[in-house]
């Protein structure tokens, strides 16, 4: 099985930056994901890693560490819109399938 | 283009009775998954489906089950609801069968009664 861990909760000030870690313990591991998800909305794709290191898509940003089973997701000039739960997902590719097994999410509530 | 369609959008049920969820995928995306999201979780991995056959099944009991449709559309079914079954139950696309990018459906709020 799997095993992913995330804070539960996290708060930030209007353009500042957040950091939202993950640490995960899989036996296949193929992939991490990082989802945003509003209240009562649909969970939507922020970024995808499967090699070491950072990977930058605008102001967010997602570092991953096979050898330490580590990730986090770097949000940069914070917006009042970024208030939402953060997903972090890990895709175990053994037995053929790729299957995501997802964190319980951080809820980050941004401040003005 | 349209996105990832789920219908209903909300369903109300009681105790024993069975649903239909359905799900329609983007166009082109061959490989469809089911989860279920409890309030306060993650989603939880149901079914996955890809080119019509089951691919993948999370740890859920057999009133739990899928099927897909030549035209990739899904849907998923469960029978003798229970109040546990409440929960958000989203679809998600992606064009093959190891999901880098996996598009989510709006989802279906279904309450059991």
């Amino acid at each position: 099985g799997q095993n992913i861990d995330q804070p539960t909760e996290m708060t930030a000030t209007e353009g500042a930056i957040v950091q939202i870690n993950c640490t995960y313990q899989t036996s296949g591991f193929n992939g991490l994901f990082w989802y945003q998800q509003h209240a009562g909305e649909a969970p939507t794709f922020l970024s995808y890693n499967v090699l070491d290191g950072l990977e930058e898509k605008g102001r967010f940003s997602s570092f991953l560490s096979r050898s330490k089973g580590y990730s986090y997701l770097l949000l940069k000039e914070l917006q009042m819109k970024d208030s939402a739960s953060y997903l972090c997902a890990v895709r175990d590719a053994s037995g053929g399938s790729y299957i995501p097994t997802f964190g319980r999410g951080t809820s980050l509530i941004v401040h003005p | 283009d349209a996105g990832v369609t789920q219908s209903p959008t909300h369903l109300i049920k009681t105790r024993g009775q069975h649903v239909t969820l359905r799900c329609s995928p983007i166009s082109g995306h061959k490989s469809v998954s089911w989860y279920q999201q409890v309030l306060g979780q993650g989603p939880q991995f149901i079914f996955q489906y890809y080119e019509k056959e089951e691919r993948g099944r999370g740890n859920f009991p057999d009133r739990f089950s899928a099927r897909q449709f030549p035209n990739y559309s899904s849907e998923l079914n469960v029978n003798a609801l229970l109040l546990g079954d409440s929960a958000l139950y989203l679809c998600a696309s992606s064009a093959g069968l190891s999901q880098e990018t996996q598009y989510f459906g709006p989802g279906t709020r279904l309450l059991v009664l």
